[in-house]
């Protein structure tokens, strides 16, 4: 079965830092890109960032937005995608999920990428 | 304040066709393809269509989408019960070089 299992989601004091985890199955993750989104309560998605497979360098980016407080890595012997998140805000309290990227082609040509696979979401809570 | 505007809300009753609107700009919606999800309550969003009008299997045919200029539509027919959820657009920003969502949809089927 196709899935993503997000984990680590926790309440965390304002200024504190946290590490969630992405563990995926049934598909081929070693040459995926992974992307970061979350929602807080009652509002809309937001993108965080996203990180390449090893052919393209696990290049990472990011929304400009977060201002460098989080960063996306992987261990593909693990099968399981991260995001650290430093300099924790009230703010940054939301469910995050990650999510693969499938890739497509306009009638141009260009790539882009839509995001087919979801996990379940992990809840982070930044409050005193 | 998103780069992207969507109608907060729509309401439509069971078999009538509902559309939702995406209005960007053309530095993202001008410019680049548009998706779409849809998340039914305390769920994970679900694609449910690429590339401006593609469905992705296993997606119903009464969901379709469109793109002229700056703005790009999701029509759903023969609306159900089970569309009610909210739905939402995204693409990509040349100017902000990153992804951007519209703020969402609620639909709700009467």
């Amino acid at each position: 079965e196709v899935q993503l299992v997000e984990s680590g989601g926790a309440l965390v004091q304002p200024g504190g830092s946290l590490k969630l985890s992405c563990a995926a199955s049934g598909f081929n993750f070693t040459v995926s890109t992974m992307q970061w989104v979350r929602q807080a309560s009652g509002k809309g998605l937001e993108w965080i960032g996203r990180i390449r497979s090893k052919v393209d360098n696990y290049a990472t980016a990011y929304s400009a937005s977060l201002k460098g407080k989080f960063t996306i890595s992987r261990d593909d012997s693990e099968n399981t995608a991260y995001l650290q998140m430093n300099s924790l805000e009230t703010e940054d309290t939301a469910v995050y999920y990650c999510t693969r990227s499938m890739f497509y082609h306009d009638s141009y040509g260009y790539r882009y990428d839509a995001f087919d696979i979801w996990g379940q979401g992990t809840t982070v809570t930044v409050s005193s | 304040q998103s780069l992207v505007t969507q109608p907060p809300s729509a309401s439509g009753t069971p078999g009538q066709r509902v559309t939702i609107s995406c209005s960007g700009s053309s530095s993202n919606i001008g410019s680049n393809t548009v998706n779409w999800y849809h998340q039914l309550p305390g769920t994970a969003p679900r694609l449910l269509i690429y590339n401006d009008n593609q469905r992705p299997s296993g997606v119903p045919d009464r969901f379709s989408g469109s793109k002229s200029g700056t703005s790009a539509s999701l029509a759903i027919s023969g609306l159900q019960s089970e569309d009610e959820a909210d739905y939402y657009c995204a693409t990509w920003d040349d100017s902000l070089n990153g992804r951007v969502f519209g703020g969402g949809t609620k639909l709700t089927v009467l």
